[in-house]
This record gives structure tokens, sequence and C-alpha cells, in this order.
């Protein structure tokens, strides 16, 4: 089946900074998400982008299907940024997660 | 518009026992999602349902099951639970196949 990697697995800032996550997967998908997963388990929609670029804020993300990978800019980080950030792909018809990256923000 | 909700969010349960989790879509959402999240094994798929058919089923055993109500309200039931089937298990609603899907809060499983 199709594989989803997500990296850095683990990243910690200082309030802030910047920082780029990246998402690769092994073959064609119809749809893609990121999502961000707060310290109480609840995943929260981020970016719905199955190609171009899209921008919210201070995070930002852009899909190149025929490349096969997603980034996710986060701009300015802040404390409240901190948890799991996922992406996940639509691959026969099933949504498929990333390992995530655990993203730590210190004051 | 009222989210996805799910009861119960917790639950403990001993070995050998059955549970069934609750998921109510956002209104006008049709489909429905289950997965399970744990620690080793990440987020699965557990099966999709919609307009009250199973359209996807991920890659576990029959002792996962569920259904859907003509009101697109959905129930999960996991039978002679292990202690593996600890989790927090998510359920999510889209408008249809392959769109946006938005998340509940998750039921936390703990079997003892």
């Amino acid at each position: 089946g199709i594989q989803v990697e997500q990296s850095p697995p683990d990243l910690i800032l200082q309030e802030g900074a910047n920082s780029t996550l990246r998402c690769n997967f092994s073959d064609s998908v119809n749809n893609l998400q990121w999502f961000h997963q707060n310290p109480w388990g609840q995943l929260i929609n981020l970016f719905y982008i199955p190609s171009g670029t899209k921008q919210n804020g201070r995070l930002s993300a852009t899909t190149v299907a025929t490349e096969r990978y997603s980034l996710l800019y986060i701009s300015s980080s802040q404390t409240t940024d901190s948890g799991v950030y996922f992406c996940a792909v639509y691959n026969t018809d099933k949504l498929i997660f990333g390992t995530g990256t655990r993203l730590q923000v210190f004051p | 518009k009222a989210g996805v909700t799910q009861t119960p969010r917790y639950l403990i349960k001993t070995r050998g026992q059955q549970v069934t989790l609750s998921c109510s879509p956002i209104s006008g959402h049709r489909s429905v999602s289950w997965y399970q999240q744990t620690p080793g094994q990440g987020l699965q798929f557990l099966f999709e349902y919609f307009s009250e058919t199973q359209r996807n089923k991920g890659n576990f055993p029959g002792r996962f099951s569920g259904r859907q109500f003509s009101n697109s309200r959905s129930e999960m039931n996991v039978s002679t639970l292990e202690l593996g089937d600890s989790a927090l298990y998510l359920c999510a609603s889209s408008p249809g196949q392959r769109l946006e899907q938005y998340f509940g809060p998750g039921t936390r499983l703990t079997v003892t």
C-alpha cells in the first residue's frame, strides 16, 4: 500500500522561529489534508490541499502532486503551535495518515 | 454548525468485554469514518459508512464492526476486548467520499 512519510519526526523551536514540515507519499493520491493534533487528541483541520498553495494566517501549505510531496510552513511560531502535525492522503478511497511531526515551541 | 461529537469521551473496560462507541456527524454530512490511534501503529483507518452502507474497511479483525443509521449517526462495536485495543478512537464526517474530513474529539478506551 501507499507509504506516507513525514519529516522531521521531531522539531524544537523558540517562539518566533519559522519552520517547514514535509510530507512525502509513494503513490498518486486523490486529495491531501494537513491536521494539527492538540494535547487532548483533537485533530484540527489546517488545510485540504490536493494541489497548489494555500495560506491561512501564519500557516501555508503547498502540494506538488506530480512529485508526490506536500509542505507545511509555519511562520513566527507560538507556544500554542505545539503538538503533532499530520498529513493524510486519500488513496484507494481511504485516508492514510503519515507518521507525524512533533513540534515543541518554547517561549 | 455543531462539530462532530463522540460519546463517551473516556471508557475503561476489562478484557473479554465488548464496547460500543457513538459518533454524530456534522449536520448534512453523510459519510462517517472511524480511525484507531495507538502509540505503536499511529492513526489507522477502520471503516467508512455512507448512507447506511459500509463502503470501505481497513485491515482489522472481525471483532471490530460498525453501522450507520438513517440520520447518519454511526456506532462502532468491539467485541471480546484485548489489551491491544486500548487506543484513542476517532470518528470523522464528510459530505462525501474523498472530500474534506472533520474529526470529533475521540473516545479514549482503556482495556485492563
